[in-house]
């Protein structure tokens, strides 16, 4: 099956400086890879995501990258800003049917003021 | 729209215990999920649903039941409690995944078993 390894685990930056969390899977199959975040008591939420026939989306100051030969994908964060501060998961899956995410360990990103 | 309900919040068991996790969303989705989230690690999926009356084991399927009567409700079933299972459970829904819609989560029940 699918197995999504992310890092790194923790990341700390300075506020207005750029962060970069990486993850690889292993099932060349998965073409749906979403990134969430998730704050602290509550759910994840969705903030991008991306398709295998895309090399990379933007939306504002958050980007994904996508290279399917080497299996990894990495979300972008520009300016960051404190309230980034959250826990970030990447996921991968089959869009066939349900979605049946696998999921990284998360990365712990704090914005330091 | 509430989006995606849990009930409770958090709950203390028992070893042996039983109880129900209750999921609703009133977002008309069609397919619905249930994760567990362990201290400092992932989601993992434990139970899915297409549909009303149709469900299907995820990636740790052990020890839960699920059912799905209507299209709102997905309920999640502990039968016997196991400290193994203290976790945070999420249930999410989407409305069709093949039209890239993406899962939207519940605020999450945290159970303890003690």
């Amino acid at each position: 099956g699918e197995n999504v390894e992310q890092h790194p685990s923790t990341l700390s930056v300075q506020e207005g400086d750029s962060a970069v969390i990486k993850c690889t899977y292993s099932d060349s199959a998965s073409n749906y890879f979403p990134w969430y975040k998730q704050e602290l008591g509550k759910g994840p939420q969705l903030i991008i995501d991306i398709r295998s026939n895309v090399g990379e989306k933007k939306d504002q100051r958050i980007a994904v990258t996508l290279n399917k030969t080497a299996k990894h994908f990495s979300l972008h964060i520009t300016e960051t800003q404190p309230e980034d501060s959250a826990v970030y998961f990447c996921a991968a899956s089959k869009v066939q049917g349900a979605q049946k995410l696998v999921f990284g360990q998360g990365t712990r990103l704090t914005i330091n003021p | 729209n509430a989006g995606v309900t849990q009930t409770p919040k958090f709950r203390i068991l028992k070893i042996g215990q039983s109880m129900t996790l209750q999921c609703t969303q009133d977002m008309n989705h069609n397919y619905m999920y249930w994760y567990r989230q362990d201290p400092g690690m992932g989601l993992k999926l434990i139970y899915y649903s297409v549909g009303a009356g149709i469900t299907d084991k995820g990636e740790v399927p052990n020890g839960y039941n699920v059912s799905r009567s209507t299209t709102e409700d997905f309920p999640l079933r502990l039968e016997l409690a196991a400290p193994s299972q203290t976790s945070v459970y999420f249930c999410a829904s989407s409305y069709d995944p093949g039209s890239q819609e993406t899962q939207y989560f519940g605020p999450g029940t945290r159970l303890l078993v003690l």
